[in-house]
């Protein structure tokens, strides 16, 4: 079984761009969530998706949002980008709407300069 | 609120040794999840072992278990002899509640297994 996917790996923008990140799940999951790391944060939620709709958010701004597609795959984008937005974005995804674990991909490192 | 707390910033081991991971957390539901995963350079998470908050047997997962204490509101991570590979960042995680799959992260612990 194929793992979780996250394209692409590396990008770099500049300050005031917006940028599209995208997660294919493990194939039959359904729920996706979207979680950024850096190293004064550490590794915080952004939000989930479970069947195409948006199920748990967590604080970060309006500029931060995401949607599901009908096979799963999410998309992530960060208008208006800061450079405190610089960080590994991790993907993971569950297998049903209660799964005891969450299986991550290998994120997309983002810079913004 | 929740709450994950990982009190070792670094670890070292001795190669084969075993050695034991802190994790303590707070929340005030009754169901809830604890994790562990590892994050080696390159960047990905692993999944290690599971422990529901209804689970009366410690985790075990091969080198791995999971040292519950309830009462403390403990997880701690044991892996047993040690190996090189083992060296990365390690996480510990909680799920909280039917919410969903929002997992709440600790700061993490950097092992460094010694040869």
């Amino acid at each position: 079984k194929a793992g979780v996917t996250q394209t692409p790996r590396y990008l770099i923008k500049t300050r005031g761009q917006q940028v599209t990140l995208s997660c294919s799940p493990i194939s039959g999951h359904r729920s996706v969530s979207w979680y950024q790391q850096t190293p004064g944060q550490g590794l915080q939620f952004l939000f989930e998706y479970f069947s195409e709709t948006q199920r748990n958010k967590g604080n970060f701004p309006g500029r931060f949002s995401g949607r599901q597609f009908s096979n799963s795959r999410s998309e992530m984008n960060v208008s208006t980008l800061e450079l405190g937005d610089s960080a590994l974005y991790l993907c993971a995804s569950s297998g049903g709407s209660y799964s005891y674990e969450q299986y991550f991909g290998p994120g997309t490192r983002l810079t913004v300069t | 609120a929740q709450k994950i707390t990982q009190t070792q910033p670094g670890m070292f081991v001795q190669e084969k040794e075993a050695v034991t991971l802190d994790c303590t957390y707070d929340t005030s539901d009754q169901s809830y999840g604890l994790f562990w995963y590892k994050q080696p350079s390159s960047g990905e998470m692993i999944f290690l072992i599971y422990q529901g908050s209804y689970d009366e047997q410690n985790a075990t997962e091969g080198r791995y278990s999971l040292n519950f204490q309830k009462a403390r509101k403990s997880a701690n991570l044991v892996i047993s002899a040690s190996q090189l590979g083992d060296s990365a960042m390690y996480f510990c995680a909680m799920r909280v509640g039917d919410t969903g799959n929002q997992f709440y992260f600790g700061t993490g612990t950097s092992l460094t297994v010694i040869p």
